[in-house]
C-alpha cells in the first residue's frame, strides 16, 4: 500500500512569492495534518484537517493556510514567503481527527526562500 | 503551555553499547507520551508509545518508561546496531489535535 505521498519534493522560491504544497493521504485516512521543520529543530504544528474542516491550527501567521479536498488530499498555502519559511514541511495522515490515531509520516517537501 | 525537552546531540555510539536519550516534558493534564523516529531521507515514524503514567513503551528492543513524578520519557536500548543510525524525537499530546515535538536527538553507530 502506498504511503503518505507528498510533492514536490524540493522547491525553490523568491521573498514576496507564494507556494502551494501538496500531500496525499493513506487510502482510508480522513484526517491530515501540516507541520514544519526547521533545520535542527523538531515539527511544529500547523494546521490538522477532517474531513474538510480545519481541526486545529498552530501558532502560524495567516500567511499559512491550508484546505482539505473531497477525496481527503490536502493543500498548504503559504502567501508573502520570508526567509524564515526555509523548511521541510511534513505532511501526516491519520484514520480520525485527534492525537489518538496514529499519525503517519510523508517524506516532506524542502522549501528554500531565497 | 506543552512542551518536550530533549537530550542534546549529536550521540555516537559503538555497536552493542546501551542507548539512552533522555526526554522530559511539561504538559498540563495527563498527556500521551511517543518517540518517533526519522531514517535518512524518510519521514518520522512512530517507534513507540505510552498513554498513562507507568506504562511502558517497547518495540525493536527500544523501551521507554512513562514517569509522571519526573515528567520524563527516556528511550533506551540494551545493545544498538548500526541501522539504528538516526534522528529521535520524543513528542507528547494532550489528547487534542497536535504533537508537541523535542528538538531531536542525532544517532550515529559505529561498526
Amino acid at each position: 500500500d502506498a504511503g503518505v505521498t507528498q510533492s514536490p519534493t524540493h522547491l525553490i522560491k523568491t521573498r514576496g512569492q507564494h507556494v502551494t504544497l501538496r500531500c496525499s493521504p493513506i487510502s482510508g485516512h480522513k484526517s491530515v495534518s501540516w507541520y514544519q521543520q526547521v533545520l535542527g529543530q523538531g515539527p511544529q504544528f500547523i494546521f490538522q484537517y477532517y474531513e474538510k474542516e480545519e481541526r486545529g491550527r498552530g501558532n502560524f501567521p495567516d500567511r499559512f493556510s491550508a484546505r482539505q479536498f473531497p477525496n481527503y488530499s490536502s493543500e498548504l498555502n503559504v502567501n508573502a514567503l520570508l526567509l524564515g519559511d526555509s523548511a521541510l514541511y511534513l505532511c501526516a495522515s491519520s484514520l480520525a481527527s485527534g492525537t489518538t490515531y496514529e499519525q503517519y509520516f510523508g517524506p516532506g517537501t524542502r522549501l528554500t526562500v531565497t | 503551555g506543552n512542551s518536550v525537552t530533549q537530550m542534546e546531540g549529536p550521540v555516537t555510539l559503538s555497536e552493542e553499547a546501551f542507548l539512552t536519550i533522555n526526554c522530559t516534558y511539561t504538559a498540563t493534564g495527563y498527556p500521551s507520551l511517543f518517540w518517533y523516529v526519522q531514517y535518512p531521507g524518510e519521514g518520522l515514524q512512530l517507534l513507540l508509545k505510552a498513554t498513562k503514567a507507568d506504562d511502558k513503551g517497547s518495540n525493536k528492543g527500544f523501551e521507554a518508561t512513562y514517569r509522571k513524578e519526573t515528567t520524563s520519557f527516556h528511550l533506551e536500548k540494551g545493545s544498538v546496531q548500526v541501522s539504528d543510525s538516526a534522528v529521535y524525537f520524543c513528542a507528547l499530546s494532550d489528547g487534542g489535535n497536535q504533537f508537541y515535538f523535542g528538538t531531536g536527538t542525532s544517532l550515529t553507530v559505529i561498526p
